[in-house]
């Protein structure tokens, strides 16, 4: 099956700094990936939508200057969390998806921000 | 609004007994209706996918679609302690571009 992977696993990180998360897919050319973010015992909520070579597509109430994505080549897209706060503190889980319909998740990152 | 509702459970089953897990869902143009299992701590993963009225059987899981009801669920056979997960419902637009997830059911399998 596709594997996806993501990295870091895990990431602690200081208020006001930045952090960067790498969704790659290992055996397939993503043409779309996508972003989400769990918080705990809460369901997926999808961040952004991004296609290779053009600008992500974001939900209704994400900020696109806080979450930075880019999805440079069609086995990597990236997020940046700016100047993260302690409410950011999240799971947060790319998916990626090739020409078919379904899409493989990322192990996913957790975030926390101290 | 797009909506899709699933009772959050848990849904508690005894090993070997048959789980049903059901969603509803509110845009009629969903096409392709796809079910993930999520471990406690884990990224979903793909269990299988229906975009045809009817079953569809895949080892011990059935899916089952009505799309005149707005209805889909997931059936699992021979339940197994491994399978207590969160279940989760994800019907996809008709542009094939995203999906939406519903909350999910918390499934456990008691041994």
């Amino acid at each position: 099956g596709a594997v996806v992977s993501q990295h870091p696993s895990w990431v602690i990180c200081k208020s006001g700094t930045s952090v960067k998360i790498e969704c790659r897919s290992l055996d397939f050319q993503a043409t779309t990936m996508f972003w989400y973010r769990q918080f705990p015992k809460q369901s997926l909520m999808l961040m952004a939508t991004s296609n290779e070579g053009s600008k992500a597509t974001y939900e209704q109430g994400v900020e696109k200057d806080k979450f930075l994505i880019n999805h440079a080549s069609l086995t990597l897209s990236t997020l940046t969390v700016t100047s993260a706060h302690p409410e950011d503190s999240s799971f947060y889980i790319c998916s990626a998806r090739e020409d078919r319909y379904e899409q493989y998740f990322g192990p996913g990152t957790r975030l926390t921000v101290t | 609004q797009k909506e899709v509702e699933q009772n959050s459970g848990p849904l508690s089953v005894p090993e070997g007994a048959i789980a049903s897990l059901n969603c509803t869902y509110s845009d009629r143009g969903s096409q392709s209706f796809f079910w993930y299992r999520q471990y406690s701590g884990k990224s979903p993963e793909l269990i299988m996918f229906i975009y045809s009225n009817g079953d569809k059987e895949d080892g011990r899981f059935t899916a089952q679609l009505n799309k005149a009801s707005q209805y889909v669920s997931l059936l699992i056979r021979d339940s197994q302690p491994s399978d207590s997960a969160t279940y989760l419902c994800a019907p996809q637009d008709n542009y094939g571009q995203n999906f939406v997830f519903g909350p999910g059911t918390r499934l456990s399998v008691l041994p």
